[in-house]
């Protein structure tokens, strides 16, 4: 089944203690992302990939790192985690550029730092 | 300030009720998206729309482009409680740019 796989799904951590959200996609999609959603605010890219070893920041990076080693594999780093990083996560993929094409979303991980 | 703004926020309606959803932007956008998003997932498309006047039905849903590719719209005929989520509008300011703009969303609940 063509999927974006996200782990974990939920997470509850502490300020300043390093966590990765992994990401992973069986489309062979070129392009990947992650979004965080907040209420009030709406769905905000952080940062995007259209290929290997080629990221590059979307509209609110700040605190958060990536790296994409594989093309199936966009995991998101966040190396000291405060608190205003609780938030949904979503990564998606998309065939190549964005141009008409379809992003698949994972199911989400939710972040609770305290 | 967002750049595409969607109105309402919120809609609660009965079942068999027609609705309209509105996504609108003073930018042009080379294309655009509908997401619908159900609790405890992610967004899933539903349409895009590229061309500036374009409409395109999906059963009881009828999506509309702007002649000038500035806004558009989500219409929904006799609603039913499975139409119940979110609905994103998504848009791409250039193309080949290679980010997708949300609005915020309009949280449309249906009941029976």
């Amino acid at each position: 089944e063509a999927q974006v796989t996200q782990n974990p799904r939920y997470l509850i951590t502490v300020t300043g203690k390093k966590l990765t959200v992994t990401c992973s996609q069986n489309m062979n999609h070129e392009y990947m992302s992650w979004y965080r959603q907040d209420p009030g605010l709406g769905l905000r890219q952080i940062y995007y990939s259209m290929n290997v070893e080629v990221t590059d920041k979307g509209d609110v990076p700040e605190g958060y790192k990536v790296s994409r080693k594989e093309k199936r594999n966009f995991p998101l780093i966040l190396e000291s985690p405060s608190p205003n990083q609780t938030s949904l996560y979503f990564c998606a993929s998309s065939l190549s550029t964005l141009d008409h094409n379809e992003q698949f979303f994972g199911p989400g991980t939710r972040l609770t730092v305290l | 300030t967002q750049l595409l703004e969607q109105s309402p926020q919120f809609l609660s309606i009965q079942e068999g009720e027609n609705l309209t959803v509105y996504c609108n932007s003073s930018s042009v956008f080379s294309s655009l998206q509908w997401y619908r998003q159900e609790p405890g997932e992610g967004p899933v498309l539903l349409v895009t729309v590229v061309t500036g006047g374009e409409v395109k039905k999906l059963k009881r849903l009828t999506f509309q482009f702007g002649d000038a590719r500035k806004d558009s719209s989500l219409h929904i005929t006799a609603a039913q409680p499975g139409d119940t989520g979110l609905y994103l509008c998504a848009g791409i300011l250039n193309s080949g740019y290679s980010t997708l703009t949300f609005g915020k969303g309009t949280m449309l609940l249906v009941s029976p």
